[in-house]
């Protein structure tokens, strides 16, 4: 158990709609990262943030937003979804940003879209 | 990861030793990583290494690194057909810890 939590770990919904996707960070980790991992095109970094404020951004899509709260806990927000939005995301936490710490992963939200 | 290079498969008998091979381009690369990934699972550290070191063994897995070719590589011996998955290997930098580049990962075929 990496120690961090995501939920829901499916999701089915339509085209077009919008959904939010939820992850815990390890405790005393404060940096969280977003990635989508399609079957033909592996892990895909998205968006990071530590401490609340977003630090890095990958290829994120402009229908895609994250934050990340007081409580270091963060959300990813899909919206008009399309088929090719389909992928599993994972979260992944780390230490932070003073000193190289490996990322932690969880087990990730599959998301259907039909 | 368009610096970080794995092949795509690897298939093995049970028992055999497996060795997975990666390689990076940037000179700069301070920590290595190995990321195991189970189908429908997220991925687990397996084990890291600092860019000083040449290898570190842990129990069944062993990492080497040539730093020189840039050549990363993780050794499973006696390989058992609960190692079958996809093995992802990763890279920090000097100039970003907080960065990771990715493989595209080798995946682990063990037959019994």
């Amino acid at each position: 158990d990496s120690g961090v939590t995501q939920t829901p770990k499916h999701l089915i919904t339509a085209t077009g709609q919008r959904v939010t996707l939820r992850c815990s960070p390890r405790s005393g980790d404060l940096s969280v990262y977003w990635y989508q991992q399609s079957l033909d095109q592996g892990l895909q970094f998205l968006i990071q943030y530590y401490n609340g404020e977003e630090r890095a951004k990958g290829n994120i899509l402009e229908r895609f937003s994250a934050q990340q709260f007081p409580d270091l806990h963060s959300e990813l927000n899909l919206s008009s979804l399309e088929l090719g939005d389909s992928a599993l995301y994972f979260c992944a936490s780390s230490v932070g940003l003073l000193y190289n710490s490996p990322l932690h992963f969880g087990n990730g939200t599959r998301l259907t879209v039909t | 990861g368009e610096d970080v290079e794995q092949s795509l498969f690897l298939s093995v008998r049970e028992g055999d030793s497996s060795v997975i091979n990666c390689t990076y381009t940037d000179s700069s690369s301070t920590y290595l990583y190995w990321y195991k990934q189970e189908p429908g699972a997220g991925l687990q550290l397996l084990t890291y290494i600092f860019s000083n070191m040449d290898m570190k063994q842990d129990q069944r897995l062993t990492v080497l690194l040539n730093k020189k070719d840039k050549h990363l590589s993780l050794r499973i011996a006696d390989t058992q057909t609960g190692d079958s998955a996809i093995y992802f290997c990763a890279e920090t930098r000097a100039y970003n810890f907080n960065k990771f580049y990715f493989g595209s990962g080798t995946k682990l075929n063990v037959k019994p």
